[in-house]
């Protein structure tokens, strides 16, 4: 089936650095991926739609200047949470699909803790 | 606008039992598309089965079988035989047939499934 790898699993960064997260579909090209982010005991919030070749779609209240999306590839989108704060910690996962008759897949996701 | 309601925050089930996991949605839009997805501790979101909106039959995955009543606005998701392993987070989430196919995600059920 198809897979969708996340990179890395869990990260501790410093507050004011950057992070940079990879997303890559393994046996499929994916057009489209997407980016999501959930808190504690709550629901995967969309944050962005990445779309290979051009620029990401950002859903309202999310900062693109913060949270900046590369999708250069069919097969690698990456989400860089510039300048971190501890308020950025949160467990932030991807998902692609290969086209729209077909489910989205996830990766297994990253969490995040800035100190 | 899009919304998906979970209104049940927790739910207990013994094992062999069978369970139902409520799910109600509201759209305009006459083409879409819902999902169940499971959240293990894990964090991965792992695909558990889909209907689409002009769908004439029920989906069934298995164990999993969604209960699609169009009129009701209502996409429950039965599990038949509940195992052990079946404990996790539950969410409900819903597609637009645009050309983006994002998934909009309810606020999640936790099943604990009892020995």
């Amino acid at each position: 089936g198809a897979v969708v790898s996340q990179h890395p699993s869990w990260v501790i960064c410093k507050s004011g650095t950057s992070v940079k997260i990879e997303c890559r579909s393994l046996d499929f090209q994916a057009t489209t991926m997407f980016w999501y982010r959930q808190f504690p005991k709550q629901s995967l919030m969309l944050m962005a739609t990445s779309n290979e070749g051009s620029k990401a779609t950002y859903e309202q209240g999310v900062e693109k200047d913060k949270f900046l999306i590369n999708h250069a590839s069919l097969t690698l989108s990456t989400l860089t949470v510039t300048s971190a704060h501890p308020e950025d910690s949160s467990f932030y996962i991807c998902s692609a699909t290969q086209n729209r008759n077909s489910p989205l897949h996830f990766g297994n996701g990253t969490r995040l803790t800035v100190t | 606008a899009q919304k998906i309601t979970q209104t049940q925050p927790g739910m207990f089930v013994q094992e062999k039992e069978a369970v139902t996991l409520d799910c109600t949605y509201d759209t305009s839009d006459p083409s879409y598309g819902l999902f169940w997805y499971k959240q293990p501790s894990s964090g991965e979101m792992i695909f558990l089965i889909y209907q689409g909106s002009y769908d004439q039959q029920n989906a069934t995955e298995g164990r999993y079988s969604l209960n699609f009543q169009k009129a009701r606005k209502s996409a429950n998701l039965v599990i038949s035989a509940s195992q052990l392993g079946d404990s996790a987070m539950y969410f409900c989430a819903m597609s637009a047939m645009d050309s983006s196919y994002k998934l909009i995600f309810g606020s999640g059920t936790r099943l604990l499934v009892r020995p």
